[in-house]
């Protein structure tokens, strides 16, 4: 596709239960980002994956969190027994190898994630 | 890691004046800034970036400065106009490690540009 992809892009969801998003990055993109926007605040950097390398775990805010990504496509993040306070817009993003000229880093639309 | 601040929180100005947006980081190694620009509801885009073997770098009324010494980044918008209207987030890529290639973003300044 064309850009970053992100599915679902509205989800509501019950406390306590499990929710998967998915990220496809743009094709050919090394590098993925995910972050969690809530209402009215900035971007929270959750996890990073670059190629091969290991994760960039360190912004996930708790056990409950965790995301995978097969090779350099597609990346679910997972929340297990949502609570209330995970409401927020999870936004993706990919790009070539980051930092290099020209690489610029681009955003999906992000899943909107609604708890009640 | 990485830490970015970002000031002033919000920013008001009337239609014709500059607007001027500051960002320090904490990671020296740190070699990329980009400033991106999130309407309401929108998702986040690129306006302008910076590599940090750049001093200064221009895009129509648009400029970003750096100053590596002392770990401070400035966006810069002249001649603004309703349409600069938004949240606009600095951040830093950083350079180290396991943080390498990892991009930190500051808290976002939300410009109001006022008719």
């Amino acid at each position: 596709g064309a850009g970053v992809s992100q599915s679902p892009s509205n989800k509501v969801t019950e406390k306590g239960k499990d929710v998967e998003l998915r990220c496809d990055p743009i094709s050919g993109h090394t590098a993925l980002y995910w972050y969690r926007q809530r209402l009215g605040q900035g971007l929270e950097f959750l996890i990073y994956f670059q190629g091969n390398s290991a994760p960039d775990k360190s912004g996930l805010p708790s056990d409950r969190f965790s995301a995978e990504r097969t090779g350099e496509s597609v990346s679910t993040l997972t929340i297990q027994r949502t609570q209330q306070e995970d409401s927020a817009v999870y936004l993706c993003a990919s790009s070539l190898q980051p930092g290099e000229t020209g690489n610029t880093i681009y955003f999906g639309e992000g899943s909107w994630l609604t708890v009640v | 890691g990485e830490n970015v601040e970002q000031h002033p929180s919000t920013l008001s100005v009337q239609e014709g004046d500059s607007a001027v947006i500051k960002c320090t980081y904490s990671d020296s190694a740190s070699n990329y800034f980009p400033w991106y620009k999130q309407e309401l509801g929108k998702r986040p885009q690129l306006i302008i970036d910076i590599r940090s073997n750049v001093g200064e770098k221009k895009d129509q009324r648009i400029a970003v400065t750096l100053n590596k010494t002392a770990k401070h980044f400035s966006l810069h918008i002249t001649e603004t106009q309703p349409e600069d209207s938004a949240v606009y987030f600095c951040a830093a890529i950083g350079g180290y490690g396991g943080s390498q290639g990892n991009l930190i973003f500051g808290k976002g300044t939300k410009l109001s540009v006022k008719p």
